[in-house]
């Protein structure tokens, strides 16, 4: 069991707005860059945010980034078809000295 | 662009070693200034960080993975690799290799500040007699 926790799925409607919730400790959200990551049915995962709130060139300005102590979320705007995916969560744990993935949650646009 | 492809044996036996390859190319790994990691999914599960190299050849492992994990770097061939060994049933899952920028502070370096920002396209390693 993964030690950042997310919801397993959320939905919404399309053009409506989601957010996603990744809940950490001190030892790695609260202490380390958050990165996001979006995964597509039977496609690698893809790099959506990084250090907390920043996104890399390429990616839509719908996504935003943003933390808070040791808990982070990932929001999407304007919610489209193409957004259904797994996303996940991701730290540094100075604790397990690794790279720790979340739970991972499924959006669905409904 | 830097580009990256996972190959190697799509079955393997329990209790022999997992041996995959990710060659990079659009770039050098000599270069410096990259991680280069390993990541695994089990089916319908998520995602599990396996490890990192720099070109240099230093590495950092899962701690629940490092008795059996071995990542290596061949700069000649701009590869590098991930062997596992005595695998069982548990080790089946899509491996991914991917890369990841190097950030220094005044006083220390990051593997992930960046994050993983290229991706290979993941292969299916399946455990199996």
């Amino acid at each position: 069991q993964s030690v950042l926790t997310q919801p397993p799925s959320v939905s919404e409607a399309p053009r409506q707005r989601v957010t996603i919730s990744c809940s950490g400790s001190s030892s790695n959200i609260g202490n380390n860059a958050v990165n996001w990551y979006q995964q597509l049915p039977g496609k690698a995962p893809k790099l959506l945010i990084y250090y907390d709130d920043l996104l890399p060139s390429g990616v839509s300005d719908r996504f935003s980034g943003s933390k808070s102590g040791t808990s982070a979320s990932l929001a999407i705007s304007g919610l489209q078809s193409e957004d259904e995916a797994d996303y996940y969560c991701a730290a540094w744990d100075d604790s397990l000295n690794g790279y720790v993935f979340g739970t991972g949650t499924k959006v669905t646009v409904l | 662009q830097v580009q990256l492809q996972e190959s190697g044996p799509g079955l393997v036996k329990p209790s022999q070693t997992l041996s995959l390859t990710c060659t990079v190319s659009g770039g050098s790994i000599s270069s410096g200034g990259y991680y280069w990691s390993w990541i695994r999914q089990h089916p319908g599960k998520g995602l599990e960080w396996i490890g990192y190299i720099y070109y240099s050849g230093s590495t950092y492992y899962n701690p629940s993975l490092k008795s059996r994990v071995t990542i290596s770097v061949d700069t000649s061939k701009n590869q590098f690799s991930l062997k596992l060994s005595s695998v069982t049933a548990a080790d089946t899952a899509v491996y991914y290799c991917a890369r990841s920028e190097r950030y220094c502070s005044s006083t220390s370096c990051y593997t992930y500040y960046y994050g993983m920002d290229v991706w290979g396209q993941g292969t299916t390693v399946t455990v199996s007699s």
